[in-house]
């Protein structure tokens, strides 16, 4: 039964460019939530993706925008990137119900220069 | 400001040692949960505690969730390399309908042989 898949596993790219993250949520999951780790502190919640939406978002700007396809998988889409979107980007997965433990992959370690 | 305060920040001890990591709050929450965040990982869920004043047991490792829900803390006896780890604690918003969880910044725990 495979988990949560992230990828890619490294990107780099230049600040202004525009990146793609791919998550493929762990089997029987219907919920997709993203969160973006700096360095050396605590995941910080993105949005959240249920039966193709976008349900919940946090304190993040436009530029930070996703998408969850019909076989539950999403992707995480940041435009202009800035030197500061360098983190960890890590998606969980989890069923619909509130209080669901979430499952998350290892990550899309992301460096912007 | 951050919601959850996690202390010490750093701890680097020998193995075999003991020692407790705090998550401290000054709201209430209904549950709080701990993870562990191997290097090159994304956290993985520990325990979620619910009840004021209750204790968890996982092998070495002891929470509690303090008698008014508002601090928790993570105890682990004779400390081995294997618990290297970032430790996180967790909660959901109480207006929270999915997977929407606020992370403390983390303990940075170093196990030496």
């Amino acid at each position: 039964d495979a988990g949560v898949t992230q990828s890619p596993t490294h990107l780099i790219k230049t600040r202004g460019q525009q990146v793609t993250l791919r998550c493929s949520p762990k089997s029987g999951h219907d919920t997709v939530s993203w969160y973006q780790q700096a360095l050396g502190q605590g995941p910080q919640f993105i949005f959240q993706y249920y039966e193709e939406e976008e349900r919940q978002r946090g304190n993040f700007p436009d530029r930070f925008s996703g998408h969850q396809f019909p076989n539950y998988s999403s992707e995480l889409n940041v435009n202009a990137l800035l030197l500061g979107d360098s983190a960890l980007y890590l998606c969980a997965s989890s069923f619909e119900q509130n209080n669901s433990p979430l499952h998350f992959g290892n990550g899309t370690r992301l460096t912007v220069t | 400001t951050q919601l959850l305060e996690q202390s010490p920040q750093f701890l680097s001890i020998q193995e075999g040692e003991n020692l407790t990591v705090y998550c401290n709050s000054s709201s209430v929450f209904s549950s709080l949960q701990w993870y562990r965040q191997e290097p090159g990982e994304g956290p993985v869920l520990l325990v979620t505690v619910v009840t004021g004043g209750e204790v968890k047991k996982l092998k070495r490792l002891t929470f509690q969730f303090g008698d008014a829900r508002k601090d928790s803390s993570l105890h682990i006896t004779a400390a081995q390399p294997g618990d290297t780890g970032l430790y996180l604690c967790a909660v959901r918003p109480i207006y929270n309908q999915g997977g929407k969880l606020i992370f403390g910044q983390g303990t940075e725990l170093s196990v030496k042989p």
